[in-house]
């Protein structure tokens, strides 16, 4: 089955202690990217990456990192998270081939909470 | 600033109704354009998407995009309960970014 996967999908955690919350898809798509979720603020993308080893800052890029190794897996990593980073997380990848009606597939998405 | 802005709603809609929701963005080099469904505490959903202007209809979906007044809208015919989902529209203007309104909360009654 196609499909984007996230991991953990709930997690609570406390200021500045470090973690990673890994998203991998099984569709070969080359375009990876990270989005939050807040109330009233709709969805604002983190970070993307058009390929492996290729990765640039979305909106809201302040306190995370992301790497991208390998073509599947897009790892979205808080250094030192701090409670304003308490938010529901997506991953969505899509397969840009040049055209304007590619679409973004999106995973299950993952809630965080940093007391 | 890549704006797209969406009435947020709630809009409430008697099952069987046509529901329309409605998007603008600011910028003009937007070139298409994408509605998402999402159930409270899920992940966004394909809806459809639409590129050229005028009408495309999917089933019970119709998008609409009219370029020039920089709007485009969702209607949705026969409403179901199971409609009742909030709705993002998202505009692409390079690359691959989305970006997306705010989502308008629809819920249809029984």
């Amino acid at each position: 089955e196609a499909q984007v996967t996230q991991n953990p999908r709930y997690l609570i955690t406390v200021t500045g202690k470090k973690l990673t919350v890994t998203c991998s898809q099984n569709m070969n798509h080359e375009y990876m990217s990270w989005y939050r979720q807040d109330p009233g603020l709709g969805l604002r993308q983190i970070y993307y990456s058009m390929n492996v080893e290729v990765t640039d800052k979305g909106d809201v890029p302040e306190g995370y990192k992301v790497s991208r190794k390998e073509k599947r897996n897009f790892p979205l990593i808080l250094e030192s998270p701090s409670p304003n980073q308490t938010s529901l997380y997506f991953c969505a990848s899509s397969s840009p081939q040049g055209s304007w009606t590619d679409t973004q597939y999106f995973g299950p998405g993952t809630r965080l909470t940093v007391l | 600033q890549k704006e797209v802005e969406q009435n947020s709603g709630p809009l409430s809609v008697p099952e069987g109704a046509i529901a329309s929701l409605n998007c603008t963005y600011s910028d003009r080099g937007s070139q298409s354009f994408f509605w998402y469904r999402q159930y409270s505490g899920k992940s966004p959903e394909l809806i459809m998407f639409i590129y050229s202007n005028g009408d495309k209809e999917d089933g019970r979906f119709t998008a609409q995009l009219n370029k020039a007044s920089q709007y485009v809208s969702l209607l949705i015919r026969d409403s179901q309960p199971s409609d009742s989902a909030t709705y993002l529209c998202a505009v692409k203007i390079w690359a691959n970014n989305l970006f997306f309104g705010t989502g308008t909360r629809l819920t249809v009654i029984p």
